[in-house]
């Protein structure tokens, strides 16, 4: 099945300090998206993106695709405490949603 | 406009029983997906319901079986629980009317299953 690789598994960061995570995968991407899970909550929903290339912002949080759809990124520009949490790389391919392992996150104030 | 919801909120099982969980999708969805998530993992996909059937299955053993009723809600089975059944279930819902554009899929708060 579909894979993706995520790195790194872990983050800590000094607020005020910028922070990415990277989604890689070994074949072509139809599209990615983009969850955050709180501690003890569940995946919600960020961002989907679908075109080589595509860059989009959200506030402090821009998202990347690469060039050849191989590979997404995350970036969090001044990070605050409430970006703690696990950050998801998701791709859908033949009606399944498939994950990477996440990249925890944590904010020291 | 109610989310996705699901019952119960934990649970607690022992090895060899068998556990029903539920799901409710989000108003106006009608795709309900399960997903098992062992602490300190991504979600993985156990299997896709649309129009009460089954649609699409991740690798995932035949101890584990879902339904889905007329009113989209679904239940996802397990029998003969073991140890390493242990994790967050999660149910997540979509509109199968949508565009790849907008699969957005949304996810309930889980249930915390734990098998002693």
């Amino acid at each position: 099945g579909q894979q993706v690789m995520q790195i790194p598994q872990y983050q800590h960061v000094q607020e005020g300090e910028d922070f990415t995570t990277y989604c890689n995968s070994s074949t072509t991407l139809s599209n990615i998206q983009w969850y955050k899970q709180r501690p003890g909550g569940h995946p919600v929903f960020l961002i989907q993106l679908v075109k080589s290339g595509e860059v989009k912002k959200q506030k402090r949080l821009t998202f990347q695709f690469g060039e050849a759809k191989k590979n997404s990124s995350l970036h969090i520009t001044a990070t605050q405490t409430t970006d703690v949490g696990t950050y998801f790389c998701a791709v859908y391919n033949f009606n399944k949603f498939y994950f990477g392992s996440g990249t925890k996150l944590n904010v020291k104030p | 406009d109610a989310g996705v919801t699901q019952s119960p909120t934990h649970l607690i099982k022992t090895r060899g029983q068998q556990v029903t969980l539920r799901c409710s999708p989000k108003s106006g969805h009608d795709t309900v997906s399960w997903y098992q998530q062992a602490l300190g993992q991504g979600p993985q996909f156990i299997f896709q319901y649309y129009e009460e059937e089954e649609r699409q299955r991740g690798n995932f053993p035949d101890r584990f079986s879902g339904h889905q009723f007329p009113n989209y809600s679904s239940e996802l089975n397990v029998n003969a629980l073991l140890l390493g059944d242990s994790a967050l279930y999660l149910c997540a819902s979509r509109s199968s009317g949508g565009t790849l554009l907008t699969d957005t899929q949304y996810f309930g708060p889980g249930t915390r299953l734990t098998v002693l």
